[in-house]
């Protein structure tokens, strides 16, 4: 399996503009977790799913930011307007089950810039 | 809401042993403790995870107090490539099954 597979790697984008990052989780897993990384923050969960279905969405920073995930296979992470302090690592994890008793796969991350 | 306590920072030799320590006081019993490591540029990779007994893996073992307030995760051998940030991780039944991240413990390994 090709694991956790993130797109774009990189974005740079302008104030303002809408920005959307994709996620593919491993196949057969039926949860997905969005991070997002920054120096000041570390890692921080925004929303996970479970069966294509948003579990907790507490950690989503404002209405700006949104998630959906249409089907088992794919996930996006919509920010609009974006805004400078946005810029931060994203980072999409996906694991089989919705439970406690298994690991979490991540991918390489979306490093998105907002200037 | 940080769950779990570990030091900022440890160094080792490489090709030795590394204990690296986690407290987590308030656990309570159907708690899950996990231990990720992040590379530098790369993302969160698991590591190992256990309830209440000892476990072993290729990556590493989990030392978890009788008490289960407090556990350890050792590498056996460090490498230069072990250098990483570790996190100790809570799953917790009372909030779902996320997977949240404190400050970890930065490894430094030296030849």
């Amino acid at each position: 399996d090709a694991g956790v597979i993130q797109s774009p790697r990189h974005e740079v984008t302008e104030m303002g503009q809408e920005v959307t990052l994709r996620c593919k989780p491993i196949s057969g897993h039926n949860s997905l977790f969005w991070y997002r990384q920054t120096m000041m923050r570390g890692l921080e969960l925004l929303i996970y799913f479970n069966n294509n279905v948003p579990i907790d969405d507490s950690g989503m920073p404002e209405d700006r930011f949104s998630a959906k995930m249409p089907n088992a296979s794919f996930s996006t992470l919509k920010i609009q307007p974006s805004e400078p302090r946005d810029s931060a690592v994203y980072f999409c994890a996906s694991q089989r089950g919705g439970n406690m008793n298994t690991e979490a796969f991540f991918g390489q991350g979306t490093r998105l810039t907002v200037v | 809401d940080a769950k779990t306590t570990q030091p900022n920072s440890m160094e080792s030799n490489e090709e030795e042993p590394v204990h690296l320590p986690c407290n987590h006081s308030t656990i309570s019993g159907t708690d899950y403790i996990h231990w990720y490591r992040q590379l530098p540029s790369q993302g969160p990779e698991y590591v190992i995870h256990g309830l209440t007994s000892n476990v072993n893996n290729r990556m590493a073992s989990l030392a978890i107090a009788e008490d289960r307030k407090s556990s350890t995760l050792i590498l056996h051998r460090a490498t230069l490539r072990d250098a990483a940030v570790y996190y100790c991780i809570l799953r917790q039944s009372n909030s779902g099954y996320a997977l949240n991240f404190g400050k970890g413990t930065s490894l430094l390994v030296t030849p």
